[in-house]
């Protein structure tokens, strides 16, 4: 099924252990992002990138880094995670740069936990 | 500050009409999303409104007031499936997106 693809489903992490959220879409959009979802919060931006080689910093990127390698994937890493970490992290995509006519795809989400 | 504002929950019942408004407060204005979650589901993509008035797509409707800072979705013949949150989404002026914390909508029988 195309799409994006989100890895783990759900995780618990002991507090300054790292990770990394996998993302990987087949849609060949140029965009990704991710977010994290909180409950009583909007959906708050960590980082994005508008095309393969280039990364930026949303509202929130503190104690998260991303990378773009190609088109497909984009990664999310928690170098030594805390527990306000803990969250529903969703990696979204475009086609081209910001939500068009038709806002992002977004996958299914990480539920992350940090004890 | 930018601010998106939602009632946090709604009750309706099946085969009714529900209106869940959005107000916003932002930086500029370059459209306004709605988008449907399901519990522990990813959010889908419901409409997209950037001129004032009233876009309609089957048994959903959005309406935005550009003057007012204002849309609201409008679902018609609820189904149980309808049972969601709602998310309303502002694009603004540096075409960042600014979400709303939804609208979580319970249909009963």
């Amino acid at each position: 099924t195309a799409g994006i693809t989100q890895a783990p489903t759900s995780q618990i992490l002991a507090a300054g252990r790292s990770m990394t959220l996998r993302c990987t879409q087949d849609m060949r959009h140029n965009a990704m992002y991710w977010y994290r979802q909180d409950l009583g919060l909007g959906l708050r931006l960590i980082h994005y990138s508008n095309t393969a080689g280039t990364t930026g910093k949303g509202e929130v990127p503190d104690g998260y880094s991303v990378s773009r390698a190609n088109t497909d994937d984009f990664p999310l890493t928690l170098a030594s995670a805390v527990p306000s970490q803990t969250s529903v992290y969703f990696c979204a995509s475009s086609e081209l740069a910001g939500p068009g006519l038709y806002g992002y795809t977004f996958g299914s989400g990480t539920r992350l936990t940090v004890v | 500050g930018q601010n998106i504002d939602q009632p946090t929950e709604m009750t309706a019942t099946e085969g009714a009409i529900v209106q869940i408004n959005c107000t916003y407060q932002t930086s500029g204005f370059n459209g306004l999303f709605w988008y449907q979650q399901h519990a522990g589901e990813a959010p889908t993509f419901l409409s997209y409104n950037v001129l004032d008035g009233l876009e309609e797509k089957g048994r959903f409707s959005s309406f935005l007031s550009r003057s007012k800072g204002y849309s609201y979705l409008l679902l018609k013949e609820l189904q149980m499936k309808d049972s969601a949150s709602y998310l309303c989404a502002v694009l603004d002026s540096n075409y960042q997106l600014i979400w709303g914390a939804g609208t979580k909508l319970i249909i009963k029988p």
